[in-house]
């Protein structure tokens, strides 16, 4: 069975901390994605990364980083979190090429107070 | 750049009916894919089904099909016979065929009334 795992379901932190939101998916995936899930804005591209160490912006990449250091792993940071950053957070993986089936994670609902 | 529309916020069916969920889209590009995902209250996005714009054949998996109108830029998803297990959001999302990145609609919440 195919599977995407966030490191944690919800999430509270304080502002101006460093937070980094893990990615783990088994399925020997190139692409990675991180996605921005708010109310009446579906979801929005923040980073994806077609391969190790590579790694794109996506539509609204501001206030965000994120590292693959190996094939298996994506990590989303936020720097120094703000309470606009405070949204569920979706990680999915997919086969290189197109047609191809993204898998998702389970979300993370970040909380910044 | 690619953007996905969903006009309608949320509909309600009743059970065993059939309801169309919109969706449109706007591409200069002419190869390409299109999707529907369903993400329930769980929030575990599944694939319900997919489109390839090439094709003309409209896509079908068990009771959901698509409408895909490529001239006018239109994708609707089609529930026939509504189970309860259909309450969810359904985005309708893009991808250009050059690389894997998806561009989703803002959402639309179904609700299917016993």
């Amino acid at each position: 069975d195919v599977k995407v795992t966030q490191s944690s379901r919800y999430l509270v932190k304080r502002t101006g901390e460093k937070v980094f939101l893990e990615c783990v998916q088994d399925m020997d995936h190139e692409n990675m994605f991180w996605y921005r899930q708010d109310p009446g804005l579906g979801l929005r591209l923040i980073y994806f990364s077609y391969d190790v160490k590579m790694k794109e912006k996506g539509d609204i990449p501001e206030g965000y980083s994120v590292s693959r250091e190996k094939k298996e792993r994506f990590s989303l940071i936020l720097e120094s979190a703000s309470t606009n950053q405070t949204s569920m957070y979706l990680c999915a993986s997919s086969l290189r090429g197109a047609n191809t089936e993204a898998f998702f994670g389970q979300g993370t609902r970040l909380t910044v107070v | 750049a690619q953007t996905v529309t969903q006009s309608q916020p949320e509909m309600s069916v009743q059970e065993a009916e059939t309801v169309t969920l919109s969706c449109t889209y706007d591409t200069s590009e002419n190869n390409y894919y299109l999707f529907w995902y369903k993400q329930p209250p769980s929030r575990q996005m599944i694939l319900v089904i997919r489109q390839e714009a090439y094709k003309q054949q409209n896509a079908t998996e068990n009771r959901f099909s698509v409408n895909f109108q490529k001239a006018a830029k239109s994708f609707s998803l089609k529930i026939s016979d509504s189970q309860l297990g259909d309450t969810a959001m359904y985005f309708c999302a893009f991808m250009y065929y050059a690389n894997s990145k998806l561009t989703f609609g803002k959402g639309i919440t179904l609700s299917v009334r016993p």
